[in-house]
């Protein structure tokens, strides 16, 4: 299954509401999960099962979705949430990754 | 405090093998199935495989497979991947992940920091 996330990166203000969308080849019901990776860590879970957000993230951040779309939401960039983002899919082998989404702040 | 501390990666010339190994601390290892992911330099994520909680079911990227062998020691709280016949193109940070009790319609709770392995001569 792949995933294609859009775009593939994005510049935007603090305060601003960002999304960003991955679209699955093929229907993966709900079983997809939003990633955050910081320059030099490892990846962070945010959300899983499409919309169920991480214990300790930020409810600024927010997911979507079933079947084959999906969207990740953050409703007021903060300047800590500069990442790139990944979407995962989990429903079926092999585990896919989107290709990632580079946010910058203006 | 879930803690993955991944150790065993360097460099190693084509065709030869490395061991990586994951040290898990903070929650019952057996409990939970596990998984390795890797991203090569500047690229993105890429799964590699993933094991069972008591390691009858495992499952491996088609990149790898017949090349690297994923295990686990439960009476170690140790998961590892066995690395052969490495090629170029697997240079990369390798991490491991804990996914729940099932990677398969689950999620990948908590990370290592990762470890690099390059593979050049």
């Amino acid at each position: 299954i792949q995933l294609t996330q859009s775009p593939s990166s994005l510049s935007a203000s603090v305060g601003d509401r960002v999304t960003i969308t991955c679209r699955a080849s093929q229907d993966i019901s709900s079983y997809l999960a939003w990633y955050q990776q910081k320059p030099g860590k490892a990846p962070k879970l945010l959300i899983y099962a499409a919309f169920t957000l991480q214990s300790g993230v930020p409810s600024r951040f927010s997911g979507s979705g079933s079947g084959t779309d999906f969207t990740l939401t953050i409703s007021s960039l903060q300047p800590e949430d500069l990442a790139t983002y990944y979407c995962q899919q989990v429903n079926s082998y092999p585990l896919t990754f989107g290709g990632g989404t580079k946010v910058e702040i203006k | 405090e879930v803690q993955l501390l991944e150790s065993g990666g360097g460099l190693i010339q084509p065709g030869g093998s490395l061991r990586l190994s994951c040290a898990a601390s903070g929650f019952t290892f057996s409990s939970y199935s596990m998984a390795w992911v890797r991203q090569a330099p500047g690229k993105g994520l890429e799964w590699v495989s993933s094991i069972s909680k008591n390691g009858d079911t495992i499952h491996y990227a088609d990149s790898v497979k017949g090349r690297f062998t994923i295990s686990r020691d439960n009476s170690k709280n140790t998961l590892s991947l066995q690395m052969n016949s490495l090629r170029a193109e697997d240079t990369a940070v390798y991490y491991c992940a804990e996914c729940q009790s099932a990677c398969l319609w689950g999620r990948f709770d908590y990370w290592g920091q990762g470890t690099l392995v390059t593979v050049s001569s």
